[in-house]
């Protein structure tokens, strides 16, 4: 039973270039979440994906934009990257239930230089 | 808005000593609650997360916690630490299906 994939694992851009990351949830699992960690800090929520619509979202600006597609799978999108964007960016799956815990992947980490 | 405080950063033991890892929550409704492990370069895992009631949570790798409502705190214990438990551990609270408000986590070093 495979569990949650990210890919790629490392990406390395340019200031103001785009990005797109990749998230396979966990099988029988409905609603995809993102976050971003930075170095020594905690997992921040980006948005939820839940049936193809972005369900509720966090304290990120609109250069921050998310898919869901119908196999569940997941796209995260960035826009008009900064130097602060840099970060491990982590792909959650879980039920649409409250008390659902998280299934993450590995994550992506992503340098903007 | 719900909040977590994981009171040190860094926390220290010897191989079989008692570990401490502690947690202050703040929530405005009847709060879920996990733990979760952060080895290098991975993802987060679920150690364990609270059920409605349970003041006890036993979760993976001999690791509990306990629910203190007047407290505020989940604090997550393990009786004997091991060498390879040594990782980043995160106290969370959920406030929907795929969200979860972390704490900024404690490194937990086992000293041999």
């Amino acid at each position: 039973d495979a569990g949650v994939t990210q890919s790629p694992t490392h990406l390395i851009k340019t200031r103001g270039q785009q990005v797109t990351l990749r998230c396979s949830p966990k099988s029988g699992h409905d609603t995809v979440s993102w976050y971003q960690q930075a170095l020594g800090q905690g997992p921040q929520f980006i948005f939820q994906y839940y049936e193809e619509e972005e369900r509720q979202r966090g304290n990120f600006p609109d250069r921050f934009s998310g898919h869901q597609f119908p196999n569940y799978s997941s796209e995260l999108n960035v826009n008009a990257l900064l130097l602060g964007d840099s970060a491990l960016y982590l792909c959650a799956s879980s039920f649409w239930q409250k008390n659902s815990p998280l299934h993450f992947g590995n994550g992506t980490r992503l340098t903007v230089t | 808005a719900q909040s977590v405080t994981q009171l040190g950063s860094h926390v220290s033991v010897s191989e079989g000593a008692l570990v401490l890892l502690r947690c202050n929550y703040s929530s405005s409704v009847p709060p879920y609650l996990f733990w979760y492990v952060q080895y290098p370069n991975q993802g987060l895992q679920l150690l364990l997360k609270y059920t409605t009631g349970a003041t006890l949570v036993k979760g993976i790798n001999g690791f509990e916690a306990e629910f203190k409502k007047s407290e505020t705190s989940f604090h997550l214990t393990k009786p004997s630490a091991h060498m390879s438990d040594a990782a980043e551990y995160f106290c969370a609270v959920g406030s929907g299906a795929g969200k979860s408000t972390f704490g900024d986590g404690t490194t937990l070093t086992v000293k041999p």
